[in-house]
């Protein structure tokens, strides 16, 4: 049982480039989440999922996208890097109605 | 809509003391409140939580949390720090029974334990 995985742990990209930040977890859970960290902002949600196919909008949504389409996967796509979108990022999951969520280690990335 | 507020942004104790870290909320409905805590390089790990019944919450490594109603308040106490808690602490919020579990969290707390 691995939980919440990320991949890559780190990554650099260029303005412009676009990247997908991969989200796995094992636990068969319905719910999940990718949030934002910044120094002085705590997380911020991006985006989240309540199952396969289905994705909402959160707090700071602007210049990612998201799809599910298994219920282990919830990959977060950069389609134009902005220096804005440096940050740490971390995929969170849980059960539905459940009030804990399991977070990834996280991935940073620097956008120059 | 719901908010966190931890006003102070760093706490330095000393080992051995003990040591009181602040949340505060607002919100219009009920609400389930979390601490997590952020090791160096880590990602975050559940400290505690409150969802209903007794106020005073119990968590990992010593710490507790006292859910106050009227102040909306859930401080998270530690009566002796050691080196090892330094960390970052993040107070967290969500919808009480909501079918998605989405955190509003604080801007976090940097404890910084001394020798």
């Amino acid at each position: 049982n691995a939980g919440v995985t990320q991949t890559p742990k780190f990554q650099v990209l260029k303005t412009g480039q676009s990247m997908t930040l991969q989200c796995a977890q094992d636990m068969n859970h319905e719910y999940m989440s990718w949030y934002r960290q910044d120094p002085g902002m705590g997380l911020r949600l991006i985006h989240y999922s309540v199952g396969a196919g289905i994705t909402d909008q959160g707090e700071v949504p602007n210049g990612y996208n998201v799809s599910r389409s298994t219920t282990e996967d919830f990959p977060l796509r950069l389609l134009s890097a902005a220096p804005s979108q440096t940050s740490v990022y971390f995929c969170a999951s849980s059960w539905a109605y459940s009030e804990t969520q399991y977070f990834g280690p996280g991935t940073r990335l620097l956008v120059l | 809509a719901q908010s966190v507020t931890q006003l102070d942004s760093q706490v330095p104790v000393f080992e051995e003391a003990p040591v009181e870290l602040r949340c505060n909320y607002s919100s219009s409905v009920s609400v389930y409140l979390f601490w997590y805590v952020q090791y160096p390089n880590q990602g975050l790990q559940l400290l505690l939580k409150y969802l209903s019944g007794s106020t005073l919450v119990k968590g990992i490594n010593g710490f507790e949390a006292e859910f106050n109603k009227s102040q909306t308040s859930f401080h998270l106490r530690k009566p002796s720090v050691h080196i090892s808690d330094t960390a970052e602490y993040f107070c967290a919020v969500s919808r009480a029974g909501g079918a998605t579990n989405k955190l509003i969290f604080g801007t976090g707390t940097l404890l910084a334990v001394q020798p």
